[in-house]
């Protein structure tokens, strides 16, 4: 069975400042990998994924991640937070089986506040 | 991407009744999903919504109290069937789109925040 452990369910930063979320995930194969952001009262909007192939991947609103599969880890990161970007953060994973029938696994998620 | 609209955007029920989410795509999808977000949690899969067929639930969730239809491609209803405070939730779908299937990108709906009083 898969799982994702993001730590710290709260992170602060000051607005410039660089952004880090750690997300962890536990899987017998590399599966894909994703980051999804939560605004206020809103549905899950699909931030980057990790397929296959390059293991920097970029993102919108300037957010990339790196997958490292010797660390198990996929972190988001961001050079320089913005207050927009306050919102809460969810790394999610899929089995590596194709097909697109499976439902995601996510992590607890980080509320990410953004201090002026 | 696939546009996703849910109905209603929230309500608030007595404990004993049913509701019935509607979760309606602008565009034929492979898979169809329902989570269940709980307050200050993170999202738990309910079920994958089968066309034509019964919806296949997780562990911990069962069709008596989560029943799922989906009679076509676009389209999908969940019901949560005899109400408790326990249910107060944010209730998401999402979809899998037929280029994003490979690797099971989705894509959600706004959600439908419950309140069971």
């Amino acid at each position: 069975a898969q799982s994702v452990t993001q730590l710290g369910s709260h992170v602060s930063v000051s607005e410039g400042a660089l952004v880090l979320l750690r997300c962890n995930y536990s899987s017998s194969v590399p599966p894909y990998l994703f980051w999804y952001v939560q605004y206020p009262n809103q549905g899950l909007q699909l931030l980057l994924k990790y397929t296959t192939g390059a293991t920097l991947v970029k993102g919108i609103n300037g957010f990339e991640a790196e997958f490292k599969k010797s660390e198990t880890s996929f972190h988001l990161t961001k050079p320089s937070a913005h207050m927009s970007d306050a919102a809460e953060y969810f790394c999610a994973v899929s089995p590596f089986s194709g097909g697109g029938a499976d439902g995601l696994t996510f992590g607890k998620g980080t509320h990410l506040i953004i201090q002026p | 991407s696939a546009v996703i609209s849910q109905k209603p955007s929230r309500d608030i029920c007595q404990r004993g009744t049913s509701l019935t989410i509607q979760c309606q795509v602008d565009s034929q999808v492979t898979m169809m999903f329902w989570y269940r977000q709980q307050p200050g949690q993170s999202l738990t899969l309910i079920a994958t919504a089968n066309q034509g067929s019964e919806a296949t639930y997780e562990s911990g969730f069962v069709i008596d109290k989560f029943p799922i239809s989906r009679p076509n491609l676009t389209f999908s209803t969940l019901t949560v069937s005899n109400m408790s405070p326990e249910d107060s939730s944010i209730y998401l779908c999402s979809v899998t789109s037929r280029e994003a299937s490979s690797y099971n990108e989705q894509f959600f709906g706004p959600g439908t925040r419950l309140t069971v009083l």
